[in-house]
């Protein structure tokens, strides 16, 4: 079992819809939470940052922590063909180097 | 602010050659990371430098990769020989990570990417 796992899509969805994106993970030592969005021959660049268990927002974009069940989401409200692009989870122990461990991205397709 | 730069942006290659690839991180970045990221996985860490020194090298295949960061800023990653299996994206990522302590909230900032295909 990988210590991230991610559904690699594609997650094709129409205009204005709201997304919900997913990642489980194994490791209960895992604190720090990230969503990062990469688009077509771009490097990642970070979404949303969370730590520990809870809900954050950020427009529209809301990233939800589970630790009970190990599980992380991305909800994107209002969904644009401008966000259509791969979302790749990663996440970290909170001492040690900054390395995340990433899941393998979900491509998501928003068509007008 | 500038960001992350690599070059070249595209390499093809036959397999057993050699091939470089080059990262100047943005001003002021401690930290630089090189990241392997296969088609349809997420990136994988390769080497990370704090200044000029090596912080983690664990996952560097070292009897063909290596890198270098002479001078703490600029960095370059090489392969030789190449495999068929080392076609992928190179990513280069930088992050303040100053003083040698390693803030929770720290950034890493992602350079576009080198993709290399072997042949």
């Amino acid at each position: 079992q990988k210590e991230v796992e991610q559904d690699p899509g594609p997650l094709s969805v129409p205009e204005g819809a709201i997304v919900s994106l997913n990642c489980t993970y194994s490791n209960s030592a895992f604190q720090y939470f990230m969503w990062y969005r990469q688009y077509s021959r771009k490097g990642p660049e970070l979404l949303m940052y969370t730590y520990s268990s809870g809900n954050k927002e950020d427009g529209r974009f809301t990233a939800q922590v589970d630790k009970s069940s190990k599980y992380i989401s991305l909800f994107i409200r209002d969904s644009q063909p401008s966000d259509s692009a791969t979302y790749l989870c990663a996440m970290r122990n909170p001492g040690g180097s900054y390395i995340p461990t990433f899941g393998r991205g979900t491509s998501l397709i928003v068509h007008p | 602010e500038a960001g992350v730069a690599q070059s070249p942006r595209y390499k093809i290659i036959e397999k057993r050659q050699s091939v470089a690839f080059w990262c100047n991180p943005i001003s002021g970045h401690a930290t630089l990371y090189w990241y392997q990221q296969i088609l349809g996985q997420g990136p994988k860490l390769l080497i990370q430098f704090q200044n000029n020194g090596v912080v983690d090298d664990s996952q560097l295949p070292k009897d063909r990769f290596s890198a270098e960061r002479l001078k703490g800023v600029d960095s370059t990653l090489k392969i030789q020989p190449a495999k068929l299996e080392d076609s992928a994206v190179y990513l280069c990522a930088s992050s303040l990570a100053s003083g040698g302590v390693l803030s929770s909230t720290d950034t890493q900032y992602f350079g576009p990417g080198t993709r290399l295909t072997v042949l």
